[in-house]
């Protein structure tokens, strides 16, 4: 079975400054990797995915993620983040078969100081 | 870009009440799927459907939730009894190609 791990619990940066947030991944297939972002009261958002070719995938919001299998790592990062940013992110991974029944990690708190 | 809407968006409810919760995804879509997301952690999944059927529901508790899928369309979700564990934020999902799109998701707080 796939599992997720979001070292991070929490971060903080300041505005402007550069972010990397870790996820490492347990599969035994090629995985569906992917990052989701959740603001207070709302659903999740994909931010971006990957399943092949390119193993530095750019998603929206300026994110971008690097898929390292000798890592088991989709770490994702952005060069400069805006107050907006602030939120919970979610890494996850979905079975071979279609990317199907997605698995969690537990999240990373995102917290932007002016 | 699929939409699924859910309902309602918040519910409060004592220990051993029942309660449904509500899945209407925008557009025809074969799988959907129920999460739990207890505060302070990631989503978990309670049941996949494909159609009407269930394709896996390992991890719902069947002794208290119950979840259906009508006409293979929209879907309900229930819980009964409810346990203070129960609290969380109940999600739907559908799947559209190898991405999954998420409702607003329904806040339950169980007293």
């Amino acid at each position: 079975a796939q599992s997720v791990t979001q070292p991070d619990i929490h971060i903080t940066v300041s505005e402007g400054a550069s972010l990397e947030l870790r996820c490492n991944y347990s599969y035994g297939a090629t995985p569906y990797l992917f990052w989701y972002v959740q603001s207070p009261g709302q659903g999740l958002q994909l931010l971006l995915k990957y399943f092949s070719g390119d193993t530095l995938v750019q998603g929206i919001k300026g994110f971008e993620a690097e898929f390292k299998r000798s890592q088991s790592s989709f770490n994702l990062r952005k060069p400069s983040v805006h107050w907006s940013d602030a939120a919970e992110y979610f890494c996850a991974v979905g079975d071979s078969q279609g990317a199907q029944k997605l698995v969690f990690g537990q999240g990373t708190r995102l917290t932007i100081n002016p | 870009e699929a939409g699924v809407a859910q309902s309602p968006r918040y519910k409060i409810i004592e220990k051993r009440q029942s309660v449904a919760f509500w899945c209407n995804p925008i557009s025809g879509h074969a799988t959907l799927y129920w999460y739990q997301q207890i505060l302070g952690q990631g989503p978990k999944l309670l049941i996949q459907f494909q159609n009407n059927g269930v394709v896996d529901d390992s991890q719902l508790p069947k002794d208290r939730f119950s979840a259906e899928r009508l006409k293979g369309v929209d879907s309900t979700l229930k819980i009964q009894p409810a346990k203070l564990e129960d609290s969380a934020v109940y999600l739907c999902a559908i799947q559209g190609g190898i991405q999954q799109y998420f409702g607003p998701g329904t806040r339950l707080t169980v007293t």
